[in-house]
């Protein structure tokens, strides 16, 4: 089994501050890796993933992400945020070889104050 | 728009009574999965469906009950409602071949259980 902990619920920062939201995930098994991005009143959205290859990944919005296994974290980092940043974002893992169904961490709610 | 359709976007019923909530997937997309989102548990998976046939099932209950029908769409059924089924219910769907992990969220259906 694999669960995911998001160590921080509420992440308040300001405008072109950078950010840092962290995730530590468990499995026995070999595992994906995703962010998921839920702005106010909608659905989850694909923010990065990472499943092989460089261990740094990139979304098209300047989010990053590394995963680092000797630590089991997968952390998501944004140089400068702005206001439109704000959303709630959830990791998660995924079984390699196994069904495809995400486990996701509690999310961490990111407010980005002017 | 991720092109996931769920109906209805809200539903507000009594304890002891049951309820369908309806998703129709991306064009396309054989797999469709089913999480449910509470403040206390989070984001839990609660079953997949690809091609009309159970694939995987996590933390659903007994009394919760879905399927995928011949078209694609798939409903998941909730009897003998309690207080606690009180949530927002995530119909995603992904299409096979895609990369590992990439589904797409519908906006939600918003269970009240009074």
């Amino acid at each position: 089994a694999q669960s995911v902990t998001q160590l921080d619920s509420q992440v308040p920062v300001f405008e072109e501050a950078p950010v840092e939201l962290r995730c530590n995930y468990s499995s026995s098994v070999s595992v994906y890796l995703f962010w998921y991005v839920q702005y106010p009143n909608q659905g989850l959205q694909l923010l990065l993933k990472y499943l092989s290859g460089s261990t740094l990944v990139e979304s098209i919005n300047g989010f990053e992400a590394e995963f680092n296994k000797s630590q089991t974290s997968f952390h998501l980092r944004k140089p400068s945020v702005h206001i439109s940043d704000t959303a709630e974002y959830f990791c998660a893992v995924s079984e390699q070889g196994g069904s495809e169904k995400l486990v996701f961490g509690k999310g961490t709610k990111l407010t980005v104050n002017p | 728009d991720s092109g996931v359709t769920q109906t209805p976007k809200h539903l507000i019923t009594a304890t002891g009574q049951r309820v369908t909530l309806r998703c129709s997937p991306r064009s396309g997309d054989l797999s469709v999965y089913w999480y449910q989102q509470s403040l206390d548990q989070g984001l839990q998976f609660l079953i997949q469906y690809y091609n009309g046939e159970e694939r995987a099932k996590g933390n659903i209950l007994e009394r919760f009950s879905a399927q995928q029908f011949p078209d694609l769409h798939s409903e998941l059924n909730l009897s003998s409602l309690e207080l606690g089924d009180s949530a927002l219910y995530f119909c995603a769907s992904s299409l096979a071949g895609a990369p590992w992990g990439t589904q797409y969220f519908g906006p939600g259906t918003r269970l009240t259980v009074l």
